[in-house]
């Protein structure tokens, strides 16, 4: 059964600083690894999907890494923003459907 | 294409009555999921659709919980008999299958169930 760790829980940054998300699942068989964020109350947005051929995706200042053997992703930030404040998921997705961690709740302090 | 619908956006409902649920996928997607959400936590799966077919029910799923998707395209979920522990968000998300396996997931806004 995949299982899906993240780490840290909660994350508090000042501005301006960059930063990483870790993740880290048990079954490395995977199709691909999704991130997410979401805002309090709201539904969830796709932020990048990583299929299990490649490496590394990037969007703006996004870059999320996916290393299957070890069983690890991880989201970098660049630059961060307080509009970045938000809780950041990942989901991993085999022949099951998406398998969720619990979040990490990221607050950028101005 | 708007995207993921969900309706209602919120919903308060008294302890027994029945609440039903309504999802809206991308329209060229042919898988349909809903999750469940609570505070703090990440969403668990509770039952996918291919098409018309319904694939795989989580054992969270209980016998209360039916989802129905008859021409392969919206979702409705009802909860039957409701108690406070369905109080949650119910979050619907659908994508395209591939031998290759999965496209991106994209999720609707959700449904806030409040059970009083």
């Amino acid at each position: 059964k995949q299982e899906v760790t993240q780490i840290p829980a909660a994350l508090s940054v000042p501005e301006g600083e960059n930063l990483v998300l870790n993740c880290s699942f048990t079954d490395s068989a995977i199709y691909n690894l999704q991130w997410f964020r979401q805002d309090p109350g709201k539904g969830l947005t796709s932020l990048l999907l990583i299929q299990s051929s490649q490496r590394e995706q990037t969007s703006g200042r996004l870059n999320a890494s996916l290393d299957k053997s070890s069983g690890r992703s991880t989201l970098y930030i660049a630059a961060s923003q307080p509009g970045d404040s938000a809780t950041y998921l990942c989901a991993a997705s085999g022949n099951t459907p998406l398998v969720f961690g619990k979040g990490t709740r990221l607050s950028v302090i101005a | 294409d708007t995207g993921v619908s969900q309706n209602p956006r919120h919903k308060i409902t008294k302890r027994g009555q029945n609440v039903t649920f309504r999802c809206d996928p991308i329209s060229e997607h042919n898988r349909l999921y809903w999750y469940r959400q609570t505070l703090g936590q990440g969403p668990e799966f509770l039952t996918y659709f291919q098409n018309e077919a319904q694939l795989e029910k989580s054992r969270l799923l209980s016998d209360r919980f039916s989802a129905e998707r008859p021409k392969g395209s919206f979702s409705t979920l009802e909860i039957q008999r409701t108690e406070q522990g369905d109080s949650a968000m119910y979050l619907c998300a659908s994508s395209l299958s591939r031998p290759t396996g999965n496209t991106e997931a994209f999720f609707g806004q959700g449904t806030r169930l409040t059970v009083v």
